[in-house]
């Protein structure tokens, strides 16, 4: 166990929709990183989150936004979702520097 | 920008033989280097990682791995391998100013048979 809780574990949703996915990063871990897991991209980082702000954006799409909220649980926000949206979403926390990151199980998304 | 190339995207392997899986990285700054593997429907696991000193990293689970400034390699080794190693595996690098933000080489899925 990571400590990293993420929420819920499965989504199914049909296209055009919105989704919300929640995570709850290790205690004391001020970052909160969000990646995507798709069979034709691979991993790819999508956004950071530090304390609150935003820190680095990768290759998020202008209909997936994020944030992280004064308790330092983060939500990933997908919008106008379509089939290619569909992947496992994991969220990673860590405290920068020469730490680590540490993963969450994911949140598997099918879009139909 | 940096980037990982993993040679093999498929090893398989007989159990008990020994494993190599390759990983290359380009960065024109100083990176960390890690290793996750990922057991099918888990999250990604940390083997092990590389920020400074000695070049070879000794991780979890019997693996290491041998840091290649010249050659800009980052490969992970276990001597001995077991049915349960079977899982994909990931290596990846980071900024050394950019925290934990990771980027991911395509995966090596390692299959151990009997």
């Amino acid at each position: 166990d990571s400590g990293v809780t993420q929420t819920p574990k499965h989504l199914i949703t049909a296209t055009g929709q919105r989704v919300t996915l929640r995570c709850s990063p290790r205690s004391g871990d001020l970052s909160v990183y969000w990646y995507q897991q798709s069979l034709d991209q691979g991993l790819q980082f999508l956004i950071q989150y530090y304390n609150g702000e935003e820190r680095a954006k990768g290759n998020i799409l202008e209909r997936f936004s994020a944030q992280q909220f004064p308790d330092l649980h983060s939500e990933l926000n997908l919008s106008s979702l379509e089939l290619g949206d569909s992947a496992l979403y994991f969220c990673a926390s860590g405290r920068g520097g020469r730490a680590e990151a540490f993963f969450g199980q994911g949140t598997r998304l099918t879009v139909v | 920008a940096q980037s990982v190339t993993q040679l093999d995207s498929q090893v398989p392997v007989f159990e008990e033989a020994p494993v190599e899986l390759r990983c290359n990285y380009s960065s024109s700054v100083s990176v960390y280097l890690f290793w996750y593997v990922q057991y099918p429907n888990q999250g990604l696991q940390l083997l092990l990682k590389y920020l400074s000193g000695s070049t070879l990293v000794k991780g979890i689970n019997g693996f290491e791995a041998e840091f290649n400034k010249s050659q800009t390699s980052f490969h992970l080794r276990k001597p001995s391998v077991h049915i349960s190693d079977t899982a994909e595996y990931f290596c990846a690098v980071t900024l050394k100013a950019a925290g934990n933000k990771l980027t991911f080489g395509g995966g090596t899925r390692v299959l151990v048979k009997p």
